[in-house]
């Protein structure tokens, strides 16, 4: 099974409307963290949004907020009030450890939803 | 300078050729990573340095030979690649990797490497 599973291939939405982004992830540990990273065309990934497994409030940062529903295993992303520079490839990533009881941790990615903003 | 930087932002190399990829993360993080993202794929971790000792390497290929000289400098010397290495390379930096889940990556801007 995929770690973490972003079902959208492409989004389109209008300026100024809010956007949700899907993404469920697949764990057995109880403690976790779930990455949003943006990457425009120009190729930075860059980081946009954390919440932990643990964390009880959702997670928000400016415009952005992740709707974490812990039973359901999904950490949407919510994008308000889109704007044009917004249009880029958004990536879903959890971090767990590598095997249970050690010590390593690792990042998995999902396959990336492409966001494009019309004006 | 600030954040993760990467240098050249762009090659083009023959399968003959030796160049080396540069990253610099101006954050005072004790871990550099290097990514590989190709066309339609996940992000791919290729290798791990924490405070300069490498901690993985997830089956590359030796023609990718990664170095660490410091904990703020990352380097992956390529030789003799095939067309199929043709993507682009990220960068990263993060605080701790073994400090649990709340470790955030950081990443530069990547190279966009094209083998010939």
């Amino acid at each position: 099974a995929q770690k973490i599973t972003q079902t959208q291939p492409g989004m389109f939405v209008q300026e100024k409307e809010a956007v949700t982004l899907d993404c469920t992830y697949d764990t057995s540990d109880q403690s976790y963290g779930l990455f949003w990273y943006k990457q425009p065309s120009s190729g930075e990934m860059i980081f946009l949004i954390y919440q932990g497994s643990y964390d009880e409030q959702n997670a928000t940062e400016g415009r952005y907020s992740l709707n974490f529903q812990k039973a359901r295993k999904s950490a949407n992303l919510v994008i308000s009030a889109s704007q044009l520079g917004d249009s880029a490839m958004y990536f879903c990533a959890m971090r767990e450890r590598e095997n249970s009881g050690g010590s390593n941790y690792k990042l998995t990615f999902g396959k990336g939803t492409l966001l494009t903003v019309n004006p | 300078e600030t954040g993760v930087t990467q240098t050249p932002r762009h090659l083009v190399m023959g399968m003959t050729n030796k160049k080396s990829l540069k990253c610099e993360q101006h954050l005072g993080h004790n871990a550099m990573y290097w990514y590989k993202q190709s066309a339609k794929k996940p992000l791919e971790l290729m290798f791990v340095y924490s405070l300069e000792e490498r901690v993985e390497n997830n089956s590359v290929p030796s023609r990718f030979s990664p170095e660490c000289p410091n904990s703020s400098h990352l380097f992956l010397h390529l030789h003799t690649l095939q067309p199929e290495d043709s993507a682009l390379y990220l960068c990263a930096s993060s605080q701790d990797p073994a400090g649990g889940n709340t470790d955030t990556q950081y990443f530069g801007p990547g190279t966009r490497l094209t083998v010939l």
